[in-house]
């Protein structure tokens, strides 16, 4: 199975909004709605921010959204804060019963 | 809440087994999908391998030929071997739940293992 493929990098300036990418295929990203996202602070294990492409496990800010267009999955953060810089995962499950990883992103916050 | 907690040796020889314990807090062990993830140093997760109470597995294509995750419910624990091992298996490994189909909200800290002589 392929990773998931996802910006190496991503800046943006506090009080922005930006949006994260991962592109995957129709045995993943596409198969069905079971994307999620994780925050991975240096380290730190990664921490669950979004599931099922739009949902956010409680205590997880609402800055936090995600969506899915096809193959392709987002994760938006909108009102950027200096806490929000860190590694961003994706993940899909697959159709063949597996968990794939994108490559990750760092997000900078300028 | 508990952490997860996983143990094992911090150094393995190449061509050796690789074996980590990942201890569950509660009686949970019997509710979820149990997943092992790694992440060599300063690169990506990569997904291992799941298994249920039942026994169910599935693996990393890429892995299967090598990896065995087995269960132990009276002792909550959860177990991972990967055999022949080569300096790319050198890694943070985790153990995660699984509480929705691939995702994951409960890790443990991670534990680094070299593979080393």
């Amino acid at each position: 199975q392929s990773a998931l493929t996802q910006p190496a990098s991503v800046s943006g300036s506090p009080g922005q909004s930006i949006t994260l990418s991962c592109t995957g295929s129709s045995n993943d990203v596409g198969y069905f709605d079971q994307v999620s996202w994780y925050q991975q602070r240096p380290g730190k294990a990664p921490e669950l921010m979004i599931y099922r492409v739009t949902n956010r496990p409680s205590g997880v800010s609402n800055r936090f959204s995600g969506s899915k267009s096809g193959n392709t999955a987002s994760l938006t953060i909108s009102g950027l804060q200096a806490e929000d810089e860190a590694d961003y995962y994706c993940s899909s499950y697959t159709s063949t019963n597996t968990v794939v990883f994108g490559g990750g992103t760092k997000l900078t916050v300028l | 809440q508990a952490q997860l907690q996983e143990s094992g040796p911090g150094l393995v020889k190449p061509s050796e087994t690789l074996s980590l314990t990942c201890a569950v807090p509660d009686g949970s062990i019997t509710d979820y999908y149990w997943s092992w993830i790694r992440q060599p140093p300063g690169k990506g997760l990569e997904w291992i391998g799941y298994i249920y109470y039942s026994g169910n597995t599935n693996y990393n294509p890429s892995l299967k030929s090598r990896v065995t995750i087995s269960i132990d419910t009276s002792k909550k624990q959860i177990s991972l071997k990967l055999s022949s091992v080569t300096a790319a298996d050198t890694a943070i490994y985790y153990c995660a739940r699984d509480h929705d189909w691939g995702s994951f909200d409960f890790w443990g800290q991670g534990t680094l293992v070299t593979a080393s002589s």
